[in-house]
């Protein structure tokens, strides 16, 4: 049971928008900023997100980030069938002093 | 851009010890925290602990009595250690920059590839 919940799975067909959510608690999400990893099939995950809703260099901009309480979300639009991935959401928990992440979304474009 | 490669056995005895290695090149491992993550097939990440380039450590407190994370910054390296290991600890472990609670950079970037660590007798 993971401290950040994320729906299991998610899916699209291409040139939609998709979100993914992440809920917490109020002593991560709540307090402490969400980064957002993408990973595909037997490869490192990489950083998407990071501070709500920050994108790295070479991040598309198709892909946002927000925060609302204690609940993040990952919106993906215009999407396309290189996005097919896993989505994890992470924060800073205070209460466990450590890292926590969501279980993962397996995102599939139809 | 730093580049991370993790490695060690890729295999590893019940109740032994797990020890990786993580070697930072392009980048020095001066100023930045540095963190091990793992994953079980199949499943999803787990943060195991993180190291400051000073030895200030942070550990997940589900681990915290079998984890030691180590560093040398003469070889630009950090380790890991995982001791009384049981099937439960197969898992893809990676290596990233980044793991302090907050500021900038505290965040998981870059990774390095992972290295399947299996435990079986």
């Amino acid at each position: 049971q993971s401290v950040l919940t994320q729906p299991p799975s998610a899916s699209g067909t291409p040139g939609q928008r998709v979100t993914i959510s992440c809920s917490g608690s109020s002593s991560n999400i709540g307090s402490k900023y969400v980064y957002w990893y993408q990973q595909f099939p037997g490869t490192a995950p990489k950083l998407l997100i990071y501070r709500n809703n920050q994108r790295p260099s070479g991040v598309p901009d198709r892909f946002s980030g927000s925060k609302s309480g204690t609940s993040a979300s990952l919106a993906i639009s215009g999407l396309r069938s290189e996005d097919e991935a896993d989505y994890y959401c992470a924060a800073w928990d205070d209460s466990l002093s450590g890292w926590v992440f969501g279980g993962g979304t397996k995102l599939t474009v139809l | 851009q730093a580049q991370l490669l993790e490695s060690g056995p890729g295999l590893v005895k019940p109740s032994e010890t797990l020890s990786l290695t993580c070697t930072v090149f392009g980048d020095s491992i001066g100023g930045f925290y540095w963190s091990w993550i793992r994953q079980p097939p199949g499943k999803g990440l787990e943060w195991i602990g993180s190291i400051y380039y000073s030895g200030s450590t942070n550990y997940n407190p589900s681990l915290k009595s079998r984890v030691t994370i180590s560093v040398d910054t003469s070889k630009n390296q950090f380790s890991l250690k995982l001791s009384s290991v049981t099937a439960a600890d197969t898992a893809v472990y990676y290596c990233a920059r980044g793991g302090h609670s907050s500021g900038w950079g505290s965040w998981f970037d870059p990774w390095g590839q992972g290295t399947l660590v299996t435990v079986s007798s």
